[in-house]
């Protein structure tokens, strides 16, 4: 069974650019999740999709983040414009409907120059 | 607020040397404490999940244990491959379904 993919691996912007991260995640997998994981730090959840709608969005800083999932399946973030605090890794994550056991992908490591 | 805190921050072990990581929570009612293991450069992997004070999982050299207050992650006679970050998480009732809280993690390295 294949993972969770994530594109690209690294990234590395100037501050005030744009970036986008893609994932896919694995197959029949109802629930996305994308975390942000500072170095030395844990995963923090910025969103959570149920198939193409949004569970839980509460930590997603809005004025710069935006997260879509279209038909359900594979989900794009965005960083616009993106901040020296934004230096990350980027982790995409499913699991099955009302699962607990998530299923995590290699991650983005995003460094904002 | 939700709250995970987890020691040592770092711990050094000789190969077959047994020892435990702490993971003290504070939460609004407990779903479920998971634990996960993440090597460098690699998304987190599943471990185990506890729902209830007084449960223990166990998965090879790894044994964990959860009270109403804190989780404990023991590791008997450890071995160079069990070297990474380990990684507790809480869920609370009344949050949606699936939201973890981190706690920052330990980062074990075991010597041969």
């Amino acid at each position: 069974e294949a993972g969770v993919a994530q594109s690209p691996r690294y990234k590395i912007i100037e501050k005030r650019q744009s970036v986008a991260f893609w994932c896919n995640p694995i197959s029949g997998h109802a629930t996305l999740y994308w975390y942000q994981q500072i170095l030395g730090q844990g995963p923090k959840l910025l969103i959570q999709f149920q198939n193409n709608g949004v569970v839980d969005d509460s930590q997603l800083p809005k004025d710069r983040f935006s997260a879509e999932r279209l038909k359900g399946v594979d989900s794009t973030l965005k960083i616009q414009p993106a901040k020296l605090e934004d230096s990350a890794v980027y982790l995409c994550a499913s699991s099955l409907a009302h699962s607990y056991e998530q299923y995590f992908g290699p991650g983005t490591r995003l460094t904002v120059t | 607020e939700d709250q995970v805190t987890q020691s040592p921050e770092a711990l050094r072990l000789q190969e077959g040397e047994s020892s435990s990581l702490n993971c003290s929570y504070t939460v609004s009612g407990l779903r479920g404490l998971f634990w996960y293991r993440q090597d460098p450069g690699k998304g987190p992997e599943f471990l185990f999940t506890l729902y209830s004070a007084g449960e223990e999982k166990e998965k090879e050299r790894l044994k964990a244990t959860l009270t109403k207050k804190e989780s404990f992650l023991h590791i008997t006679a450890p071995k160079p491959e069990d070297s990474a970050t380990y990684l507790c998480a809480v869920q609370a009732r009344g949050t949606s379904y699936g939201k973890l809280t981190f706690g920052q993690g330990t980062i074990l390295t075991v010597h041969p």
